[in-house]
């Protein structure tokens, strides 16, 4: 059971737009910024979003970030077939004393 | 380019010990925080543990505390987790993560690709 909440799949066709929620409490997302990795297949975990909308150098602008209370999306814009990864959201928890991670969604692209 | 190789991964039994390290490259290793997430195959990601940049301030999950011990050495660009009292449930990839900032914040930029440990009799 993740402390942070994320539907566990997703899946869109290229070109189009798909968004992933994070759904968190108030000692976590309403508190503090929220990151999204990408796992592609067999890798390490990769960042994508921080602090709720950035992009790391690199990162498509394709992939971009929002957060609203206590909760955060993820948008994909123009799917691509290798965007088929798995998405983590995180986010310090105040409560916990440390990050936390989403269940992870699963994306398709069909 | 930064790299971080993790090694000391394998089979052990349960209650047993092992000792994880990371090598790190390519930055300034001093200059920031770093982890231990974990990754059961097929499953989510678990923080496992942090450290400040100088050491100085440590912190751990609630299912590893007391059990494991996070270190680090400078000198060497090189990070530590000691795990005692091994269970079947710490089964999972281990992967070192760096921080981007000196304090223990969570926000992993960098990964290394993970060593495996299992715990089985």
């Amino acid at each position: 059971q993740s402390v942070l909440t994320q539907p566990p799949s997703a899946s869109g066709t290229p070109g189009q737009r798909v968004t992933i929620s994070c759904s968190g409490s108030s000692s976590n997302i309403g508190r503090n910024t929220v990151n999204w990795y990408q796992q592609l297949p067999g890798t390490a975990p990769k960042l994508l979003i921080y602090s709720n909308n950035q992009r790391p150098s690199g990162v498509p602008d394709r992939f971009s970030g929002s957060k609203s209370g206590t909760s955060a999306s993820l948008a994909i814009s123009g799917l691509q077939s290798e965007d088929e990864a798995d998405y983590y959201c995180a986010a310090w928890d105040d409560s916990l004393n440390g990050p936390v991670f989403g269940g992870g969604t699963k994306l398709t692209v069909l | 380019e930064v790299q971080l190789v993790e090694s000391g991964g394998g089979l052990v039994q349960p209650g047993r010990s092992l000792r994880l390290s990371c090598a790190a490259s390519g930055f300034s290793f001093d200059d920031y925080a770093m982890h231990w997430v974990r990754q059961i195959p097929g499953k989510g990601l678990e923080w496992v543990s942090g450290i400040s940049w100088n050491g100085g301030i440590t912190g751990y999950a609630d299912s590893v505390k007391g059990r494991f011990t996070i270190s680090r050495d400078n000198a060497k660009n090189s990070l530590y987790l000691q795990m005692n009292s091994l269970r079947a449930e710490d089964t999972a990839l281990y992967y070192c993560a760096k921080d981007i900032k000196r304090g223990i914040y969570g926000d992993f930029d960098y990964w290394g690709q993970g060593t495996l440990v299992t715990v089985s009799s």
